[in-house]
């Protein structure tokens, strides 16, 4: 079974541009999480879709945003992009809602630079 | 803010030995789990253990969980190079009144370091 896939891997995007980020979850897999990893904050949970509809969000400005399509896929977009916005975005997948409950298998993320 | 804080930050030890681990929360859990990252890749899931459990296995690895203490351990026996890498616990907090939970809560992870 093919894993968690993100594209793309690695980004380079100026400050105030807006990047859309893809995720493909695990066949079968309906829930669909994104977290944001940088050096200074750790990993921080940034929201979860479920059938095609935010469940839970974490503490990120309204610049945060995603979606899910119908195929489990999931797209994150990030507009206005700051510095600060330089991270590892990673995609988790679930087989069902509930971010904890179940373990998440994570995609290789994406490498984002703002420069 | 961090729910879980992993201790200590950075662990360097011979091949062969055992690696532990520490991680401690602030607020009630349904579960915790940990989990591995490789050099800025992905993180791979370790094993998962839910807050009436007290200990688990799964093969090299040992993990207990103390809710009184809000504390759970992660033993690598026998270690390996191959298990340079961070290590993270995460947990997952009790549902919020009227429903939805918060996500993953990670900590800032443990940097181990198997020397050959």
């Amino acid at each position: 079974k093919a894993g968690v896939t993100q594209t793309p891997r690695y980004l380079i995007k100026t400050r105030g541009q807006q990047v859309t980020l893809s995720c493909s979850p695990i066949s079968g897999h309906r829930s669909v999480s994104w977290y944001q990893q940088t050096p200074g904050q750790g990993l921080q949970f940034l929201f979860e879709y479920f059938s095609e509809t935010q469940r839970n969000k974490g503490n990120f400005p309204g610049r945060f945003s995603g979606r899910q399509f119908s195929n489990s896929r999931s797209e994150m977009n990030v507009s206005t992009l700051e510095l600060g916005d330089s991270a590892l975005y990673l995609c988790a997948s679930s087989l069902v809602r509930g971010t904890g409950l179940y373990e998440q298998y994570f995609g290789p993320g994406t490498r984002l630079t703002v420069t | 803010s961090q729910q879980g804080e992993e201790d200590p930050q950075a662990l360097s030890i011979q091949e062969g030995e055992n690696a532990t681990m520490n991680c401690s929360y602030k607020t009630s859990i349904n579960n915790l789990q940990w989990y591995r990252q490789n050099s800025g890749r992905g993180l791979v899931h370790l094993i998962l253990i839910r807050s009436n459990e007290r200990e688990k296995h799964s093969g090299r690895l040992r993990v207990t969980l103390d809710t009184s203490k809000k504390s759970s351990s992660l033993l690598i026996t026998a270690s390996r190079a191959a298990d340079t890498a961070s290590y993270f616990c995460a947990t997952d907090v009790r549902y919020r009144s009227g429903g939805g939970a918060d996500g993953l809560t990670f900590g800032k992870g443990t940097h181990l370091i198997i020397q050959p």
